[in-house]
């Protein structure tokens, strides 16, 4: 248990579907991530929120919407996703300052059919 | 351009040494990190490094840098079957909260 949580563990969707995945950390830090972990590719940085306040977005199509309404939560919606989008999204928190130990949560598998 | 390396497999045998190695191309780095990740879960921070340091020691783990190089190691002492998993090694790339992962390393630990 890392004191990062995420919601749900495993989603699947339509390509005409909208969904959100949730996370939440219980660390009291104030920089949260999410990271896309596709088979044999490095982990993809996504979006960065420090602050509450998106300081990356990480050339990600529209069709992923982050949203940080505090410091503890962070969601991604998801619409009119392409199978390519299938993977395992993590999300991961830190402080914003010092040597960035990233804590991360178990993952949500998705699966769009 | 920011890159990190890893080789994609490593088998070892119980109670042997284990040495994961990385490189990474960006001399601004300031922290090295590894990562552990099991199956099914999310990546486990193991340890970091930070680079004006050639060497840190936590417990079974031993961590090498290469600044020079831009060569990291991760050495896993008496090695268990529980340690079989996914190593990331990932750097900061100067850069004040992005992280930049390798591919990760598959260790397999055999009985």
């Amino acid at each position: 248990e890392t004191g990062v949580t995420q919601t749900p563990r495993h989603l699947v969707m339509g390509m005409t579907n909208k969904k959100s995945l949730k996370c939440e950390q219980h660390l009291g830090h104030n920089a949260m991530y999410w990271y896309k972990q596709s088979a044999k590719k490095p982990l993809e940085l996504m979006f960065v929120y420090n602050f509450k306040e998106q300081t990356e977005n990480n050339s990600v199509p529209s069709r992923f919407s982050p949203e940080c309404p505090n410091s503890s939560h962070l969601f991604l919606h998801l619409h009119t996703l392409q199978p390519e989008d299938s993977a395992l999204y993590l999300c991961a928190s830190s402080q914003a300052q010092g040597p960035l130990e990233q804590y991360f949560g178990p993952g949500t598998r998705l699966t769009v059919t | 351009g920011e890159d990190v390396e890893q080789s994609l497999f490593l088998s070892v045998r119980e109670g042997d040494s284990s040495v994961i190695n990385c490189t990474y191309t960006d001399s601004s780095s300031t922290y090295l990190y590894w990562y552990k990740q099991e199956p099914g879960a999310g990546l486990q921070l193991l340890t970091y490094i930070f680079s004006n340091m050639d060497m840190k020691q936590d417990q079974r783990l031993t961590v090498l840098l290469n600044k020079k190089d831009k060569h990291l190691s991760l050495r896993i002492a008496d090695t268990q079957t529980g340690d079989s998993a996914i190593y990331f090694c990932a750097e900061n790339g100067g850069a004040t909260n992005k992280l930049i992962f390798g591919t990760g390393t598959l260790l397999a630990v055999q009985p």
